[in-house]
């Protein structure tokens, strides 16, 4: 079965530094998500993207954050200027188009651990 | 934007035993979906089920869509069930916000 694979599995950052995160989405589908986990807490939403632009995102996405889909397999997010409470788990999604009036299920990657120093 | 409430917040069962976690949403929604996630913070994919009633093995699940809840059942609770069970559900049709609720910690003991 197709898998959403996220890369790297541990990412360690000095605070300041700039990240990217990869992602390869499953290939036909077609909504993006990117969420985070901060240890011990709920799952937030942060973004999703459909047709190369950005969907929704949520008050965590500041300007501070962005995504990009630079070749057609990846989905990247970038955060720059790191702080310590950037530090979580970063999970990235994909799902197919909608279906008889709803949304397909988000398939997700198996998460990027990022730490900042 | 949507409330996502799920209750119990903590589980502990025996090995065998047979629970219900309950999820509540506060508008209506396109979609919703069941995670296991496991000591190793994978989240597993366990229902998609905006309506309706599933069943997957030992775990089944309801949406009752109209009164904005859904319900997971766990029969015959195995120590590999341990782990954090979330809810998540997303309006709107195609890449809208997604929100998790707080999750269901359960412990299952041998």
């Amino acid at each position: 079965e197709p898998e959403v694979t996220q890369t790297p599995s541990h990412q360690v950052t000095q605070m300041g530094q700039e990240v990217i995160l990869r992602c390869v989405p499953i290939s036909n589908h077609l909504y993006f998500y990117w969420y985070r986990q901060i240890l011990g807490q709920k799952v937030e939403f942060l973004v999703s993207f459909y047709n190369n632009e950005i969907s929704e995102k949520s008050e965590i996405f500041d300007d501070q954050f962005s995504v990009e889909r630079p070749d057609g397999s990846n989905f990247t997010l970038k955060i720059r200027s790191t702080k310590l409470e950037d530090s979580a788990m970063y999970f990235c999604a994909s799902s197919p188009d909608y279906s008889g009036g709803f949304n397909q299920p988000q398939h997700f990657g198996d998460g990027t651990r990022l730490s900042i120093l | 934007g949507i409330q996502v409430e799920q209750s119990p917040p903590d589980l502990i069962l025996q090995e065998g035993a047979n629970s219900t976690l309950r999820c509540n949403f506060s508008d209506s929604v396109n979609n919703l979906q069941w995670f296991h996630q496991n000591p190793w913070g994978q989240l597993i994919n366990l229902f998609y089920i905006p309506s309706g009633t599933k069943q997957n093995g030992r775990l089944s699940a309801t949406t009752v869509a109209t009164e904005r809840y859904s319900l997971l059942y766990i029969s015959s609770s195995q120590t590999t069930d341990s782990g954090v069970y979330f809810c998540a559900v997303e309006r709107g049709t195609g890449g809208f916000k997604t929100i998790f609720g707080a999750g269901t910690r359960l412990f299952v003991k041998a």
